[in-house]
């Protein structure tokens, strides 16, 4: 069976630094996604960041970048030049192509200090 | 556009009540999903809709949840009877495809 593993229950950063959340998977299965979703206190869970497994390259957006490791099983959240907005609870999840559900980590709450 | 919205937002009841939760997914959205997350764990998968028909509930807890989905749009998820173990937030989230998947803001539910 797919896990998704997430080993940091909390981090924090100051504002303006980088962070990197950290997330594991297993998974027997080659052609699958991998996503970075955050929910703000209070507030609807928003896509940060997807990955497919077969792209090689790194997905971006903006100030959000993962690393993806496929044969170490390891998708990692970048985050540069942390905002207070930035604070929230970050999930990682998988889904296998072919399949539509989404299997979750147990998230990390990031606190961005000021 | 609207996003997925869930009613209620919060709703406490007491152990053996009956509670019924709503999604709206995204106008044109085909695919919508149930997830709970229980206090600190994993966000874990309850069941799919693709339209009206349940593509997957292989998620669902035991048969005291029972979800519909009139007519292929919002959908309902009712618990009956509640017991504590119940508690939790329930998120639903729709989709067009078979990737991304949007999520509403949850509906916390405590059983008491």
């Amino acid at each position: 069976a797919q896990t998704v593993t997430q080993s940091q229950p909390e981090m924090s950063v100051q504002e303006a630094e980088t962070v990197t959340l950290s997330c594991t998977y297993d998974t027997s299965e080659s052609d699958y996604y991998l996503f970075w979703y955050k929910q703000p206190p209070s507030r609807q869970m928003i896509l940060v960041i997807r990955q497919e497994a077969y792209k090689q390259q790194n997905a971006t957006e903006n100030r959000f970048s993962v690393n993806f490791q496929k044969a170490a099983k390891s998708f990692s959240l970048k985050i540069s030049d942390s905002q207070l907005g930035d604070a929230a609870m970050y999930f990682c999840a998988y889904s296998h192509s072919g399949t539509y559900k989404y299997i979750f980590g147990t998230g990390t709450r990031l606190k961005v200090l000021a | 556009e609207a996003g997925v919205t869930q009613f209620p937002s919060h709703s406490v009841i007491e152990k053996g009540q009956t509670v019924t939760l709503r999604c709206d997914p995204i106008s044109g959205h085909d695919n919508l999903y149930w997830y709970r997350r229980v206090m600190g764990k994993e966000i874990k998968f309850l069941l799919h809709f693709v339209k009206e028909s349940k593509q997957d509930e292989s998620g669902m807890p035991n048969n005291r949840f029972l979800a519909e989905r009139t007519g292929g749009t919002y959908s309902t998820l009712k618990v009956q009877p509640a017991e504590l173990e119940d508690s939790g937030v329930y998120f639903c989230a729709s989709s067009q495809g078979a990737t991304t998947q949007y999520f509403g803001p949850g509906t916390r539910l405590l059983v008491l």
